[in-house]
């Protein structure tokens, strides 16, 4: 079955430290891949995505991920978190020419501390 | 601005009690679709539809009903709610000039309570 995981339930880091989010996913072929981010109280918003190409994907807000294909991979990083980066974060996946579902991971809720 | 809009925000309900969230969209999107999102579990598709009067299942679908008469507006439907149906939904929409590949935009969420 089709399946998008995130490893990490909940993460903290310090303010200015590194940041590294994990995404897995089980699919036949390379879905298209997407990073989101739900602020509290908020919808989600789009980080970055990843269809083709450079396997280093750079988005808004500093954030990057990086598709790796052996792993079935699509980790998002941050080099320096900052206090508002605190919020929950969700890989999503879409096959592709298979529809028009989109299949998210289970979130990873990040805290900063400061 | 573009946008998607949810009403209500917050909704608390009883059982049996049939409710209707409404979902509009002003960015002229042929697709929309509806997720309840539960801890642990992210976000899953309740309903979507391509077009107007056009709609299909997702992943969760039962309990729920949607219609799309207008372009702009896919309300979500909830004929006689029960408990397992309290939850966070998102309404979202997104061009499907390049299908799945495109950016789905979401609205800001309703919360509902179902005692």
């Amino acid at each position: 079955a089709q399946s998008v995981t995130q490893p990490d339930i909940h993460i903290t880091v310090s303010e200015g430290a590194s940041l590294e989010l994990r995404c897995n996913y089980s699919y036949g072929a390379t879905p298209y891949l997407f990073w989101y981010v739900q602020s509290p109280g908020q919808g989600l918003q789009l980080l970055l995505k990843y269809f083709s190409g450079d396997t280093l994907v750079q988005g808004i807000k500093g954030f990057e991920a990086e598709f790796k294909r052996s792993q079935s991979s699509f980790n998002l990083r941050k080099p320096s978190v900052h206090w508002s980066d605190a919020a929950e974060y969700f890989c999503a996946v879409a096959p592709r020419n298979a529809g028009n579902m989109l299949t998210f991971g289970g979130g990873t809720r990040l805290m900063v501390k400061p | 601005e573009a946008q998607v809009t949810q009403n209500p925000r917050y909704l608390i309900t009883v059982t049996g009690k049939k409710l209707t969230v409404t979902c509009s969209q002003n960015m002229n999107h042929e697709y929309m679709s509806w997720y309840r999102q539960d801890p642990g579990l992210g976000l899953r598709q309740i309903y979507y539809s391509m077009n107007v009067e056009v709609t299909d299942k997702g992943d969760v679908p039962e309990g729920y009903k949607v219609s799309r008469k207008e372009k702009r507006n896919f309300p979500l439907i909830l004929e006689s709610p029960s408990p397992n149906q309290t939850s966070l939904y998102f309404c979202a929409s997104r061009d499907s000039g390049l299908a799945e590949s495109n950016e789905q935009f979401f609205g800001p969420g309703t919360r509902l309570t179902v005692l």
